[in-house]
């Protein structure tokens, strides 16, 4: 079956540090790749997502992430974090083509300190 | 971006009762709405694609007489959780995909959860 893993459960950073959040996945065929991001008290919102073309995909808020397909993986970087990028973040796959059927990882809970 | 509404965001009901969870879109029409269950800690896991005008595709492993699920309109479908019990206690959320903008490529936007308590 097809699965995502996160590697963190918690991350705790001071705040302009680096971030790179590992997101693994098990599936074979063509992928759409995804990042969402959950702010304290709100809904899921998309940070960015790959679908074909550029491996490297830029998001919003300063975030990209690259597709490594030999290695199965669509980790979330951004150079210098932010307080207000405190959330839980979590990578998806749809193995089934575009938003079809999101196959979501554990989640990486942030933590940014000031 | 374009609003998912959940409501009640909060229900606590008593074992062997039924609840109902509405996903409202707000300002798009949703001829597809995902719903998803979160425990604790864990991911979401998808339970169901309801699509408008006809059955619910349910998961493998996801009791279909134990969750109705009813997409009666392009904005709105509604998750029955029937004779609730315990361990159906969760975190329920849907996603409603626009369906204005794209066939399956069309961006999914995301409920603010509703969280079921069954004592």
């Amino acid at each position: 079956a097809q699965s995502v893993s996160q590697h963190n459960h918690h991350v705790i950073l001071s705040e302009a540090a680096s971030l790179e959040l590992g997101c693994n996945y098990s599936y074979g065929g063509t992928v759409n790749l995804f990042w969402y991001v959950q702010y304290p008290g709100q809904h899921l919102q998309l940070l960015l997502k790959y679908f074909s073309g550029d491996p490297l995909v830029k998001g919003i808020k300063g975030f990209e992430a690259e597709f490594i397909k030999s290695k199965f993986s669509f980790n979330l970087r951004k150079p210098s974090v932010q307080w207000s990028d405190t959330a839980e973040y979590f990578c998806a796959v749809s193995p089934s083509g575009g938003y079809n059927k999101l196959i979501f990882g554990a989640g990486t809970r942030l933590a940014v300190h000031p | 971006g374009a609003v998912v509404s959940q409501h009640p965001s909060r229900v606590i009901c008593k074992s062997g009762t039924s609840v109902k969870i509405e996903c409202r879109s707000l300002d798009f029409q949703a001829t597809t709405m995902f719903w998803y269950r979160q425990f604790p800690k864990q991911s979401l896991m998808l339970m169901a694609t309801s699509n408008e005008g006809s059955k619910a595709t349910y998961e493998q492993g996801v009791e279909k007489d134990k969750f109705l699920i009813n997409h009666a309109s392009l904005t709105l479908s509604t998750l029955t959780v029937t004779s609730a019990h315990p361990e159906d206690s969760s975190f329920y959320i849907c996603s409603a995909r626009d369906v204005g903008a794209g066939g399956v490529t069309g961006e999914l936007f995301f409920g603010e959860g509703s969280r079921l308590t069954v004592l």
